[in-house]
């Protein structure tokens, strides 16, 4: 069974920091990764997605992450935190045999200190 | 272009009651689901569709049905409302699976007394 793994329920970082949000993935074939973003009482918006080729991935607002296959992880990366970016994050994984079956995380709370 | 529009944004019911929870899109999307989130478990599927007429369920489905008789819209139904079925609802389409990610509603805060 697909399954995801943020290990990290809260982070806190000062506003132009680097951040890094760790997501680790379990799927028996080449998986559909991604990370989606929620602000308070919003839905949720695509940030970025992986699906071959490049395992450096670029999305909106500065964000990119990362594949790593041999540690079955997708973490999410910013250079500078804005204040504006604190939210939670889910990273969620999917693949082309369960066309509908998108599995999340239980998320990762950002607060951004000035 | 309105997107995915879930209707209510909030609603309260009593243990018992049935009620249908709305969600179009407008996009031509062939795929659809309904998630429900809540604190600290993420999101889970509930029901999905892969096309007109075509529904299966997801993770959890128990007090939960589902029908898709057009490709724009996808109700979710709750069959006799209890406690545990407070959460909030989101519903979500896709193109074609999750080749271009799926597009999510604003959600529907639903509160079982």
């Amino acid at each position: 069974a697909q399954s995801v793994t943020q290990p990290d329920i809260h982070i806190t970082v000062s506003e132009g920091a680097s951040l890094e949000l760790r997501c680790n993935y379990s799927y028996g074939a080449t998986p559909y990764l991604f990370w989606y973003v929620q602000s308070p009482g919003q839905g949720l918006q695509l940030l970025l997605k992986y699906f071959s080729g490049d395992t450096l991935v670029q999305g909106i607002k500065g964000f990119e992450a990362e594949f790593k296959r041999s540690q079955s992880s997708f973490n999410l990366r910013k250079p500078s935190v804005h204040w504006s970016d604190a939210a939670e994050y889910f990273c969620a994984v999917g693949g082309s045999g369960t066309a509908s079956k998108l599995t999340f995380g239980t998320g990762t709370r950002l607060q951004v200190t000035l | 272009n309105a997107g995915v529009t879930q209707t209510p944004k909030f609603q309260v019911l009593k243990t018992g009651q049935s009620m249908t929870l709305q969600c179009a899109q407008d996009m031509n999307h062939e795929y659809m689901s309904w998630y429900r989130q809540d604190p600290g478990m993420g999101l889970r599927l509930i029901h999905y569709s892969v096309g007109a007429g075509i529904t299966d369920q997801g993770e959890v489905p128990n007090g939960y049905n589902v029908s898709r008789s057009t490709t724009e819209d996808f109700p979710l139904r709750l069959l006799s409302a209890a406690p545990s079925q407070t959460s909030v609802y989101f519903c979500a389409s896709s193109y074609s699976g999750l080749g271009r990610g799926y597009t999510f509603g604003s959600g529907t805060r639903l509160t079982v007394v």
